[in-house]
């Protein structure tokens, strides 16, 4: 049973515009969710993280909005740059000792 | 400053074989753990290692193991190899081992990409 969940395993977005990548979860008990950027042969990078008890964390170009009561993060970039393309997971994070729970990935294309 | 490295790179062994692959958190960092990520999947949660001790443990059978050394890097065993075992591994390393942790992440390494044939 999947408990992290993105459920777009591509998206394609033009140069400059607004890059959303969505996410949804199931478990309540999650303390935290992060974001992490992958390009192939390299291991994840974080990018930004938001703790459960807040609802926005911006950093740059980057901003995760977290919606508890639907169990929904987003992930917005703006604006989308070419270096953005990259495979996007969400990650969830319990009580320290549990590791990441990761979703499957999305596949942000930028276009130019 | 180096970050998380991982040894091998590659690798290819056969079904039945043994396997460990290696990894150096960053300097400083005390807690390792370790991923597996199959082709069009996240990566999955295996081990988490804190000051040489198993704190946490993933959904996969007694075949893989792993052990921190006193100088914080690990290793990851994996015996009895199946096809199915075929991923790349990933390992992560973090300052700590509680919640400020999701501040700043943990950092991955580029893992060992393992082929059993």
């Amino acid at each position: 049973d999947q408990q992290v969940k993105q459920n777009s395993p591509s998206l394609s977005v033009q140069e400059g515009r607004i890059s959303i990548l969505n996410c949804d979860y199931t478990n309540s008990m999650f303390d935290y969710f992060l974001w992490y950027k992958k390009y192939p042969a390299e291991g994840p990078t974080f990018l930004i993280s938001i703790s459960s008890i807040k609802d926005k964390n911006e950093d740059g170009r980057f901003t995760v909005f977290l919606n508890k009561s639907a169990k929904h993060l987003s992930l917005h970039i703006v604006p989308s740059q070419p270096g953005d393309s990259a495979v996007y997971f969400c990650a969830a994070m319990g009580g320290g000792a549990d590791g990441l729970t990761f979703g499957k990935g999305t596949h942000l294309i930028i276009q130019p | 400053d180096a970050g998380v490295t991982q040894s091998p790179t590659h690798l290819i062994k056969t079904r039945g074989q043994h396997v460990t692959l290696r990894c150096s958190p960053i300097s400083g960092h005390k807690s390792v753990s370790w991923y597996q990520q199959v082709l069009g999947q996240g990566p999955q949660f295996i081990f988490q290692y804190y000051e040489k001790e198993e704190r946490g443990r993933g959904n996969f059978p007694d075949r893989f193991s792993a052990r921190q050394f006193p100088n914080y890097s690990s290793e990851l065993n994996v015996n009895a190899l199946l096809l199915g075992d075929s991923a790349l591994y990933l390992c992560a390393s973090s300052l700590l081992l509680d919640a400020s942790t999701a501040n700043y992440g943990y950092t991955f390494g580029s893992g060992t990409r393992l082929t059993v044939v």
